[in-house]
């Protein structure tokens, strides 16, 4: 069974440009969550889809937006960037909820300069 | 709030020694723990939880609801357990959302 993917796996992008991250999660999962991983404020979560919907969100601005689609891929977009939204992105996949386990992709950086 | 402490930023042991990393949790209610582990330009993964009581690679983490603690330990530290170690929580009745501590870098010398 194929893990997590992200794409793409590097970005680089300018301040004030708008960017969007990719996730596929492992077939037959449901849930994809989306966490901002950077050294100063290590791994946050940024917000959690199932089955299309928003289940959860943290506490990030509004220019971090996410969806999901019918085949559970997911996608996060993040406009109007600023240098500190420079972070690795992972995605976390899961069936359903519960006491699933959180499988992870290989993660995003993305790098605004 | 849900909070998770891990109070230190690096552990180094020597090759054979016991280890202890330390998760401190604060949440009101009963929440499900995890350890994530993430090796040199692997992705982070799953290592242990508390309700599967399991050990893995050796380790073991048992939660105690006094002391909010839910340390990893292993007895006989080997080389390949150096990496970087996430204590994180789950408060059942948020989906997924997985809330992480700073993480502790375990380096096993020789």
């Amino acid at each position: 069974k194929a893990g997590v993917t992200q794409t793409p796996r590097y970005l680089i992008k300018t301040r004030g440009q708008q960017v969007t991250l990719s996730c596929s999660p492992i077939s037959g999962h449901r849930s994809v969550s989306w966490y901002q991983q950077t050294p100063g404020q290590g791994l946050q979560f940024l917000f959690e889809y199932f089955s299309e919907t928003q289940r959860n969100k943290g506490n990030f601005p509004g220019r971090f937006s996410g969806r999901q689609f019918s085949n559970s891929r997911s996608e996060m977009n993040v406009s109007t960037l600023e240098l500190g939204d420079s972070a690795l992105y992972l995605c976390g996949s899961s069936l359903a909820g519960g006491t699933d386990t959180q499988y992870f992709g290989p993660g995003t950086r993305l790098t605004v300069l | 709030a849900q909070r998770v402490t891990q109070p230190e930023k690096l552990l180094s042991v020597f090759k054979g020694a016991p280890v202890e990393l330390k998760c401190n949790y604060s949440y009101s209610g009963s929440p499900e723990l995890f350890w994530y582990v993430q090796y040199s330009r692997q992705r982070l993964q799953l290592l242990l939880r508390h309700i599967s009581r399991e050990s893995i690679k050796g380790f073991t983490a048992d939660l105690n609801k006094g002391e909010t603690s839910f340390h990893l330990k292993k007895p006989f530290a080997q080389e390949e357990d150096s990496a970087m170690y996430y204590c994180a929580l789950r408060d059942p009745g948020y989906g997924n959302k997985l809330v992480f501590g700073a993480g502790t870098i375990l380096r096993v010398k020789s």
